[in-house]
């Protein structure tokens, strides 16, 4: 079993539809989440952090953890066809390590 | 703030030189950096942890002689791949962290693209 593992895609939105990304951890003791985006031939990019069961919104960007299930996922509200991307679920495992899924590439079709 | 900086961004080299890649954080101090390597396609993957004044911890598979690290402050990491093969090819980025936001959040450097003729 991966230790992060994210549905790979592709996945194809329309423009102004809600796009949902799922990420699933294997470590139960993992307690900080992220998620980043990453464009083509680019580095990632921090988009959000969740520490806490529940959603954390920012902006059209909302992240929802539930530990229990250790199922952390991403919403876009409103995707504009700049959010096309490949967006990497990441956890902490241990001290320090920042565990990267594999990433879920996403489209948003004008 | 909690950026970044690489260089150089994109380099290219003959088969047995070295290249030496620079990382710094540049609007805070840096505890801990990081090195990862990306393939076409594929997600990052973690080459080694650097903590500022010790030795660079690395990951199982990753050969320290050939890739070296040196943390030497607070705002600066290298990576040195000595003796580069064209298998060395790839996308190379580190991170940082210590940058404002949580204790543990990383903020990534544009990366380095190394090809290896």
């Amino acid at each position: 079993q991966k230790e992060v593992e994210q549905n790979s895609g592709p996945l194809s939105v329309p423009e102004g539809a809600i796009a949902s990304l799922n990420c699933t951890y294997s470590d139960r003791g993992s307690q900080s989440f992220f998620w980043y985006r990453q464009y083509s031939g680019k580095s990632p990019e921090l988009i959000m952090s969740i520490y806490s069961n529940g959603d954390k919104e920012d902006g059209r960007f909302t992240a929802q953890l539930n530990k229990a299930s250790q199922y952390v996922s991403l919403l876009i509200r409103d995707s504009q066809p700049s959010d096309s991307a490949t967006y990497l679920c990441a956890v902490i495992q241990g001290a320090q390590k920042l565990v990267f899924g594999q990433g879920t590439r996403l489209t948003i079709n004008p | 703030g909690a950026v970044v900086s690489q260089h150089p961004s994109r380099v290219i080299c003959k088969s047995g030189t070295s290249v030496k890649i620079e990382c710094r954080s540049l609007d805070f101090q840096a505890t801990t950096m990081f090195w990862y390597r990306q393939f076409p396609k594929k997600s990052l993957m973690l080459m080694a942890t650097s903590n500022e004044g010790s030795k660079a911890t690395y990951e199982q598979g990753v050969e320290k002689d050939k890739f070296l690290i040196n943390h030497a402050s607070l705002t600066l990491s290298t990576l040195t791949v000595t003796s580069a093969h064209p298998e060395d090819s790839s996308f190379y980025i580190c991170s940082a962290r210590g940058g404002g936001g949580s204790a543990d959040t990383q903020y990534f450097g544009p990366g380095t693209r190394l090809t290896v003729l």
